[in-house]
């Protein structure tokens, strides 16, 4: 398996307060992801990186922001949380953005209050 | 941009049976074509993948997929389905640009009955 974890893997939150989740990679990919997965959704891509402080915004970026100051952490902050962040979140890695398979981390249950 | 569907939300199946996951996707040249796996809980897993060359791939778990460009299709196949492979199934689609990330389906849920 990649050596992918996320942290931390649930959350209980309240609105309007900051989050951070935090994806760590052990497999030196350049490529790392953030998505959300909700019912009737599937997968959508909040952002993602192709390099350290390489970022550029997914399908649903809005309410996210990211940074990547070494190439093993990708962080994931919601600035102000809502109820409807509340979902199920993934960090993936690749070493392609195209191409290459992506290997996904366990996923941290965000609820927010 | 590429685009890629699964038309079933969710299916059932006996155990024994064969299995057929749709998925079509919207692409101008040769995609990448992908699938995935999510059991309950989980993250996703590749089952396998497209890029060139023979049209039915191969994948783990006894999976196979036919990529089918005049269908704009890439389905996903099982003659023998397990109680195990009650899962979340995701498409995923990648543009040969070099550039663009991974466009994943919606996703089909699997349920397996005795």
């Amino acid at each position: 398996d990649a050596g992918i974890t996320q942290s931390p893997r649930h959350k209980v939150t309240e609105t309007g307060t900051p989050v951070t989740l935090r994806c760590h990679q052990t497999e030196n990919h350049r490529y790392m992801y953030w998505y959300r997965q909700d019912p009737g959704h599937g997968l959508r891509l909040i952002h993602y990186s192709y390099g350290v402080k390489d970022t550029d915004k997914g399908e649903v970026s809005d309410g996210y922001s990211v940074s990547r100051s070494k190439t093993e952490d990708f962080l994931l902050t919601l600035e102000s949380a809502t109820s409807s962040q509340t979902s199920v979140y993934f960090c993936a890695i690749s070493e392609r953005v195209d191409r290459e398979t992506q290997y996904f981390g366990p996923g941290t249950r965000l609820l927010v209050l | 941009a590429q685009s890629v569907t699964q038309p079933d939300i969710h299916i059932t199946v006996s155990e024994g049976a064969s299995l057929e996951l749709r998925c079509n996707y919207s692409y101008g040249a040769t995609p990448y074509l992908f699938w995935y796996v999510q059991s309950p809980g989980q993250g996703l897993q590749l089952l396998l993948k497209y890029f060139s060359g023979d049209t039915l791939v191969q994948g783990i778990k006894g999976f196979e997929a036919e990529f089918k460009r005049s269908q704009s299709s890439f389905n996903l196949r099982n003659p023998s389905v397990h109680w195990c492979d009650a899962a979340e199934y995701f498409c995923a689609v990648g543009a040969n640009s070099g550039n663009t990330p991974l466009v994943f389906g919606k996703g089909t849920r699997l349920s397996v009955i005795a």
